[in-house]
């Protein structure tokens, strides 16, 4: 049982490019969620799911983009990524928004 | 929108020493939970509390939700270096949808 996977575990980007960040959970979680962790920010909400084909906004959604076509994966996508969106990323998965959340490992994000 | 705090920022303790934190939301709250993430980690749920006024023990950890269920607070007694890491706080958003993380309490224990 892997829980919740992300890959990659770090990235180097130069400015303007794009990527994608995968997600994936073996838990049969209708719930996930993309946060980002800068320092003395806490966890920031960026998009989240509540099952497959739903996607909507969290607190800083400005520059990624989600989709969810299947229970098991939610990518994150950086479309031309920007210095400010360094940072981790977690991605995390629930039965519910309300439920514990289980996180993966993160992704280290460098923009040049 | 609401906001969920937390107080201190950080907090360095001498091994044996008590540490506490605590968090303080804008809006009355259903539930709370709290995560822990060691350095270079993820956050990992250590308890969820429901009842105004619960108070939940974890071995050394205590933890307890307010009577107007808008403030909580994690005591560690006796702190051990396997306690470092950063503490969060997490209430629910207004919609009861998604949970919104206090910016954490990083804790460090000298030896």
């Amino acid at each position: 049982n892997a829980g919740v996977t992300q890959t990659p575990k770090f990235q180097v980007l130069k400015t303007g490019q794009s990527m994608t960040l995968q997600c994936a959970q073996d838990m049969n979680h209708e719930y996930m969620s993309w946060y980002r962790q800068d320092p003395g920010m806490g966890l920031r909400l960026i998009h989240y799911s509540v099952g497959a084909g739903i996607t909507d906004q969290g607190e800083v959604p400005n520059g990624y983009n989600v989709s969810r076509s299947t229970t098991e994966d939610f990518p994150l996508r950086l479309l031309s990524a920007a210095p400010s969106q360094t940072s981790v990323y977690f991605c995390a998965s629930s039965y519910s928004g309300r439920n514990i959340q289980y996180f993966g490992a993160g992704t280290r994000l460098s923009v040049l | 929108g609401q906001q969920v705090m937390q107080i201190p920022q950080y907090q360095h303790v001498q091994e044996g020493e008590d540490f506490t934190t605590y968090c303080n939301s804008s809006t009355t709250l259903s539930n709370i939970q709290w995560y822990k993430q060691r350095p270079g980690g993820h956050p990992v749920f250590l308890i969820q509390l429901v009842k105004s006024g619960e108070v939940k023990k974890q071995k050394r950890l205590t933890f307890q939700f307010g009577e107007a269920k808008k403030n909580s607070s994690l005591h560690i007694t006796a702190t051990q270096t396997t306690d470092v890491g950063t503490y969060f706080c997490a209430g629910p958003d207004n919609y009861g949808q998604n949970f919104v993380f206090g910016p954490g309490t990083r804790l460090s224990v000298l030896p």
